[in-house]
């Protein structure tokens, strides 16, 4: 069974700041990874997702995602966040076209005026 | 088009009491998921239905957890007798079941269950 790790449980940043979300897997097969976004008493919104070809995957709001398999890492980028930022995001993976669908504890990201 | 839907948003209830949440998901898409989202956790998933069918029940607690989707449509998920440690949001999301779309799923704004 697949697992997913997320190393940082809150980032603080500066507004404008560069920030990076850390991500990574484990799984015996190939997977489909995700990134999630909760704003504040609201439902999960997809972000972006890798399914397979270019490793660098752009999403919503100016986020990006690099898929490393090597690494098992699937790391999420902003290179200026805003305070509309502020949300928790879910690393997820899933295998054989969707099935096992496993979230990570997630990361509190804060931007900070 | 219209997002998935979930009733009641907030429920309070006396442990030992029975609860049930319903669930609409996005019209035409074949695939609904439960989750449970403790506090300060990820959405751990309970249940996943193909149409009506169970495809992955392996994490929901039998003897006090259940669900149904009858006509393949909306959803019903039960606890009964609840227990403190159920206090959490459950969320619904649904998919359209295809390969090329890697099954995103798209989630429903949860409900809020409190047990006393």
């Amino acid at each position: 069974a697949q697992s997913v790790t997320q190393l940082d449980s809150q980032v603080p940043v500066f507004e404008e700041a560069p920030v990076e979300l850390r991500c990574n897997y484990s799984s015996s097969v190939s997977v489909y990874l995700f990134w999630y976004v909760q704003y504040p008493n609201q439902g999960l919104q997809l972000l972006l997702k890798y399914l397979s070809g270019s490793t660098l995957v752009k999403g919503i709001n100016g986020f990006e995602a690099e898929f490393n398999k090597s690494q098992t890492s699937f790391h999420l980028r902003k290179p200026s966040v805003h305070i509309s930022d502020t949300a928790e995001y879910f690393c997820a993976v899933s295998e054989n076209y969707g099935q096992n669908f496993v979230f990570g504890p997630g990361t509190r990201l804060s931007v900070l005026p | 088009e219209a997002g998935v839907a979930q009733s009641p948003r907030y429920k309070i209830i006396e442990k030992r009491q029975s609860v049930a949440f319903w669930c609409n998901p996005i019209s035409g898409h074949a695939t609904l998921y439960w989750y449970q989202q403790i506090l300060g956790q990820g959405p751990k998933l309970l249940i996943q239905f193909q149409n009506n069918g169970v495809v992955d029940d392996s994490q929901l607690p039998k003897d006090r957890f259940s669900a149904e989707r009858l006509k393949g449509v909306d959803s019903t998920l039960k606890i009964q007798p609840a227990k403190l440690e159920d206090s959490a949001v459950y969320l619904c999301a649904s998919s359209f079941r295809g390969s090329s779309r890697g099954n995103e799923q798209f989630f429903g704004p949860g409900t809020r269950l409190t047990v006393l």
